[in-house]
């Protein structure tokens, strides 16, 4: 089965500052995608950033990016120049990627402050 | 953009009642979802739904949920006879193809008294 792990429950950085969210994952799939997921306060969970795992190159969104480290099982979310807007619960999430029900495994969330 | 909605943001029920959760997902969408969230606790995956039928449901999913898609537009969950543990955030997703991300609603706050 497949377990998902955000070490960092909660999490401040000051704003224009960078901060990376952790995420390692345990899976024996080798076809899979990982996800970060944002919540703010108004609860829908939005899409941020999401790695194919048979891609090498880290995925990138403006100010998004990940580190994902394949062997290491890790997938990091780095958010540079952080934004008061970026205060947020943000979930990993795991998918196998052969065919079955796509169904989403999420760590825990880590809650990230954004300090003006 | 188009979105996954969900009615009601919040609905109070007595323990032992039956609760309908109503979700319209995108038009296009061929795969269903729900999740739940109890508070202080990460989201669990309750069922899916493909092709007109459950494609799979975890160990929560017992005899007192069901889902229908009854037509084609709407996507329900339903909680046959509430227990207080059931209290929790319930979200709907949907999503086009296999491995598309899925598209959240709001979610649907589930109090039980």
């Amino acid at each position: 089965a497949q377990t998902v792990t955000q070490s960092q429950p909660e999490m401040s950085v000051q704003e224009a500052e960078t901060v990376t969210l952790s995420c390692t994952y345990d899976t024996s799939e080798s076809n899979y995608y990982l996800f970060w997921y944002k919540q703010p306060p108004s609860r829908q969970m939005i899409l941020v950033i999401r790695q194919e795992a048979y891609k090498q190159q880290n995925a990138t969104e403006n100010r998004f990016s990940v580190n994902f480290q394949k062997a290491a099982k890790s997938f990091s979310l780095k958010i540079s120049d952080s934004q008061l807007g970026d205060t947020a619960m943000y979930f990993c999430a795991f998918m196998k990627g052969t065919s079955g029900t796509y169904k989403y495994i999420f760590g825990t969330g880590t809650r990230l402050k954004v300090l003006a | 953009e188009p979105e996954v909605t969900q009615t009601p943001s919040h609905q109070v029920t007595q323990m032992g009642q039956e609760v309908i959760l109503r979700c319209v997902p995108i038009s296009n969408h061929l795969y269903f979802y729900w999740y739940r969230q109890i508070l202080g606790q990460k989201v669990e995956f309750l069922v899916s739904f493909y092709n007109n039928e459950i494609s799979e449901k975890s160990e929560i999913f017992d005899d007192q949920f069901s889902v229908e898609r009854p037509d084609g537009s709407n996507f329900t969950l339903k909680i046959r006879s509430t227990k207080l543990e059931d209290s929790a955030m319930y979200f709907c997703a949907s999503k086009k193809d296999g491995n598309q991300p899925q598209h959240f609603g709001d979610g649907t706050r589930l109090s039980i008294l």
